[in-house]
């Protein structure tokens, strides 16, 4: 069955960077785009940006293009997003997600999300 | 960006009841939107895409329907295990976006 684990919670010091990771299992790594999606305490969802795990070809939200870098290792079927410069504001659950069967930015699998706390 | 806009944002219902959720675009959107189910301790569920088509593994008593902008998710003969958060989101248009959600709770 296809599974999106993630890496453990983070708490980092603002200004810092934190990657966090999601590691696929129970599908072919490379047949299906990785997004990204940042939840707030108590509000709603923003995508990201994907990434193509084949081509290592990436796609940002404008909002999140100097904040997130998305990366791949295929060798451990392993996707990865760097959040850099890190303020309050980069507090929030984040989800790696499995692009649909379909086509069009809707995701099939979620992973169980990761919360990242920035404080001092 | 695509708004989405979720009514209501609270819903209280009884086991057994139908319930509606209603979820608008604030441009059309076709029919590129899907639904997603959020509990406590447990991956995000994919219910519906397309607008109507069922995820396999989607109970049928969910029912998506709608187009353009108006959009509603159904859910026939509740279940205690759909009181939930349940999200809209459109993928018609760059950058997908999603409604503020809609928490389901037991009257």
């Amino acid at each position: 069955q296809v599974n999106l684990l993630q890496s453990r919670a983070a708490l980092v010091k603002p200004g810092a960077s934190v990657k966090l990771s999601c590691k696929a299992s129970g599908y072919t790594f490379t047949d299906y785009y990785i997004h990204w999606v940042k939840q707030s305490h108590g509000k709603s969802l923003e995508w990201i940006g994907y990434i193509n795990p084949n081509s290592g070809y990436t796609n940002y939200n404008e909002k999140f293009k100097s904040k997130a870098t998305l990366t791949v290792d295929k060798s451990t079927n392993t996707a990865y997003m760097e959040l850099s410069r890190l303020t309050s504001e980069d507090s929030a659950t984040y989800y790696c997600t499995r692009e649909g069967d379909y086509g069009g930015y809707y995701f099939d699998y979620w992973g169980q999300g990761v919360m990242v706390t920035v404080s001092s | 960006d695509v708004q989405m806009t979720q009514s209501p944002s609270y819903l209280a219902a009884s086991p057994g009841e139908s319930v509606s959720i209603s979820c608008k675009a604030s441009k059309s959107i076709s029919n590129n939107l899907a639904w997603y189910q959020e509990k406590p301790g447990k991956a995000n569920k994919l219910l519906i895409h397309s607008g109507s088509t069922l995820q396999s593994g989607t109970p049928s008593r969910f029912s998506g329907s709608g187009s353009g902008t108006d959009f509603t998710l159904t859910i026939r003969s509740l279940e205690f295990e759909d009181f939930a958060v349940y999200y809209c989101q459109q993928y018609n248009e760059y950058p997908p976006t999603f409604g503020g959600g809609t928490k389901l709770e037991l009257k």
